[in-house]
């Protein structure tokens, strides 16, 4: 039973590119979320969907990032033009409010290293 | 998001010893959860707590949710090796929709 799905694992560029970060929920879950790590400011919720749609952004740092969610079994977090401070681990995870919305499945992770 | 304060920041105890750690809020929150990562993977749900005085356990490990909603607290008992990670509380704001706040996490190292 595969669970939340997030590509790439590691990601290092250059300051200025253009960052793609993939996620894939879980089969049938209808509220995906994305969250920003680091050391100082632990465990931060960017922006998460209900059934592809986003219902809170506030969390976006600034317009220099966007996600989209396109369909029910795929969500991307871009970054452009990426800075050195938005090197992080960057974690997508998914829930289902049939059961409990409370209850999100995190994916591994895609740890983002902007030089 | 509201900032929840967990504590210890850290901690090194030896093998078979209890853990207990704790996380406080200024608001009042609906739920309350405990995850647990492990290095170069995402966080891990360990207990979900979702009424307040509600005490539940899941093997070695009990959690409260407080009486005042506003506080929750981990326990492990007799830890061993495989318990090291970081353990993070989270809890869901009465206002805040589906969003969850994330403690700074308890460092925990356990020494055979």
């Amino acid at each position: 039973d595969a669970g939340v799905i997030q590509s790439p694992r590691h990601e290092v560029t250059e300051m200025g590119q253009e960052v793609t970060l993939r996620c894939k929920p879980i089969s049938g879950h209808d509220y995906l979320f994305w969250y920003r790590q680091t050391m100082m400011r632990g465990l931060e919720l960017l922006i998460y969907f209900n059934n592809n749609v986003p219902i809170d952004d506030s969390g976006m740092p600034e317009d220099r990032f966007s996600a989209k969610m396109p369909n029910a079994s795929f969500s991307t977090l871009k970054i452009q033009p990426s800075e050195p401070r938005d090197s992080a681990v960057y974690f997508c995870a998914s829930s289902f409010e049939g059961t409990s919305t409370d209850t999100q499945y995190f994916g591994p992770g895609t740890r983002l290293t902007v030089l | 998001g509201q900032q929840l304060n967990q504590s210890p920041q850290s901690m090194f105890i030896q093998e078979g010893e209890d853990v207990s750690m704790n996380c406080t809020s200024s608001s009042i929150f609906n739920t309350w959860l405990w995850y647990k990562q492990d290095p170069g993977e995402g966080p891990v749900l360990l207990i979900a707590l979702y009424k307040a005085g509600e005490l539940t356990s899941n093997g070695r490990l009990t959690a409260q949710f407080g009486i005042t909603r506003k506080d929750s607290f981990l326990n492990i008992s007799a830890s061993i090796p495989s318990d090291v990670g970081i353990y993070f509380c989270a809890g869901q704001p009465s206002n805040s929709g589906y969003a969850l706040n994330f403690g700074k996490g308890t460092s925990l190292l356990v020494t055979p």
